[in-house]
C-alpha cells in the first residue's frame, strides 16, 4: 500500500491564484481530513468527509472547499489564495471508529507559499 | 475554550539525558489520547496512544506516556534520548466519544533537540 499520498510537495502562488491539493488513500478508509500545519499552533482541522458525497468543516475552513467524490480521493481547493494561507498542509485517513478509535495515517504535507 | 496543552515549546538535551514532555487537555469525560512525531522533512507518525485499560502506555522507539485522568494529563517519556530523536512532538486527544469520526485536537507542539 502506499497509504495516504499529496501532490504537490510544493507550491507558490500569488495572491488572488486558485490551486488544488490533492490527497488519494489506498486504504479504503471512511474518513478523510485536511489540517494546517503553523508554528506554535500545531495542527489545526480544515475540513473533513466521512464517506464518498459526505463533508464538513473543522476549525478552519474559511478560504477552502472540499468534495469527496471517491473513497480514495479528498482535493482541496483554494479559490483565491491569500497570504494567511502559507502553511504545511497535511491529509489524513483512518478507517471508521466503531466505538474503537483508530489511528489516522497522514501524507507527508504539502507546503504553500502564498505571495 | 477547551484545548490541549504542552507546556514546553522548545526542548534541548543531550544524548542519554531524559525526556518528559508534558501535555494536558481541558476536555471532561472519557478522551482517547494520542502522541505523534514528526521528525525533520517528515510526516507525522504515531508514537502511542490510550483508549482504555492500563493508564502506563508503551510505544515506539522506547517511549511511553501516562495517562493520569485526575489531572487531565497524559505526558510522554523516554529515559535516554538519542540524537535521532530530535522531532517536533505533538499531544492530540479526540475530545468526545460521541464523535465516533475521531476529530482530532492537537497541541502546538515541542520542538525537541538531541545534541551529541
Amino acid at each position: 500500500n502506499a497509504g495516504v499520498t499529496q501532490t504537490p510537495k510544493f507550491q507558490v502562488l500569488k495572491t488572488g491564484q486558485s490551486m488544488t491539493l490533492q490527497c488519494a488513500q489506498d486504504m479504503n478508509h471512511e474518513y478523510m481530513s485536511w489540517y494546517r500545519q503553523d508554528p506554535g499552533m500545531g495542527l489545526r482541522l480544515i475540513h473533513y468527509s466521512v464517506g464518498a458525497g459526505i463533508t464538513d468543516q473543522g476549525e478552519v475552513p474559511n478560504g477552502y472547499n472540499v468534495s469527496r467524490s471517491t473513497t480514495e480521493d479528498f482535493p482541496l481547493r483554494l479559490l483565491s489564495a491569500a497570504p494567511s494561507q502559507t502553511s504545511v498542509y497535511f491529509c489524513a485517513s483512518s478507517k471508521r471508529a466503531s466505538g474503537i478509535r483508530n489511528e489516522q495515517f497522514f501524507g507527508p504535507g504539502t507546503r504553500l507559499t502564498v505571495l | 475554550a477547551q484545548s490541549v496543552s504542552q507546556h514546553n515549546h522548545h526542548v534541548i538535551l543531550s544524548e542519554a539525558a531524559s525526556l518528559e514532555l508534558g501535555c494536558n487537555y481541558s476536555y471532561g469525560g472519557t478522551v482517547n489520547l494520542f502522541w505523534y512525531v514528526q521528525y525533520p522533512g517528515q510526516h507525522l507518525q504515531l508514537l502511542l496512544k490510550y483508549f482504555s485499560g492500563d493508564p502506563l502506555v508503551k510505544g515506539i522507539k522506547g517511549f511511553e506516556a501516562e495517562f493520569i485522568k485526575s489531572k487531565f494529563s497524559f505526558n510522554l517519556r523516554k529515559p535516554s534520548v538519542q540524537w535521532s530523536d530530535t522531532a517536533e512532538y505533538f499531544c492530540a486527544v479526540i475530545p468526545s466519544l460521541t464523535d465516533s469520526w475521531g476529530k482530532l485536537q492537537f497541541g502546538a507542539g515541542t520542538q525537541v533537540v538531541v545534541t551529541p
